[in-house]
């Protein structure tokens, strides 16, 4: 089952961007990277997916390994908002529902230093 | 933002008692999930639909039933909650594209 790998903890100082990784070599040709968010005391909300070419948004821009093996979630400008666990999850919408492809993980908590 | 709520947003029971969540959703969204979330643990799928009366059974299934019998609503219940069901517990939603959460209910077992 294709899950994902992120580091624990991030820290980035305010108003310089973060580049917040994500393994997933076992990514199949159909799944889609997505990217979701957990700030303090909410449910995660939707930040970005994409499945080969790289994705830009007004929150963020995720640049995907030309081996989809691994893939950054990038905030260009990191506020004290932004301070929350970003999770990297695969979703393979031919197979939905796969509950195999809805495993979020521990993701990664970002610290935002004024 | 896609209309999806949870009820009760707080709820303290005691063991053996059993407890109701409730999702709601107003996205008419064919994918419905249950998520408890513990330190340590990051966000686990309890059971999930697809469709009405279509239910499956997630990674911590156990003690726990759901049921859909209406496009908008998912429950899920503890038959006789124990304190190791002691959580907060997050609904979700989709079509085939982003998922959208509930606020969380957070769930107490004396």
């Amino acid at each position: 089952d294709a899950k994902t790998t992120q580091p624990n903890s991030m820290e980035s100082n305010e108003e310089e961007p973060v580049h917040l990784p994500c393994n997933h070599s076992t990514i199949s040709g159909t799944d889609y990277i997505h990217w979701y968010r957990q700030l303090p005391s909410q449910g995660p909300e939707y930040v970005i997916h994409g499945l080969t070419s790289n994705v830009n948004n007004r929150m963020a821009s995720l640049a995907i390994a030309e081996d989809r093996k691994s893939s950054t979630l990038i905030l260009h400008r990191a506020t004290l908002r932004d301070a929350a666990v970003y999770y990297c999850i695969l979703r393979d919408v031919r197979n939905l529902p796969g509950a195999n492809n809805l495993f979020f993980g521990t993701g990664t908590r970002l610290t935002v230093i004024p | 933002d896609a209309g999806i709520t949870q009820s009760p947003r707080h709820k303290v029971t005691e063991t053996g008692t059993p407890v109701t969540l409730r999702c709601h959703q107003t996205e008419n969204h064919r994918y419905m999930y249950w998520y408890r979330q513990d330190p340590g643990h990051g966000l686990r799928l309890i059971h999930y639909s697809y469709g009405v009366k279509d239910t499956d059974k997630g990674e911590v299934s156990d003690g726990y039933s759901v049921s859909r019998s209406k496009t908008e609503d998912f429950l899920l219940t503890l038959e006789s909650a124990t304190s190791s069901q002691t959580s907060v517990y997050f609904c979700a939603s989709t079509g085939t594209g982003e998922l959208f959460f509930g606020e969380g209910s957070r769930l107490t077992v004396l």
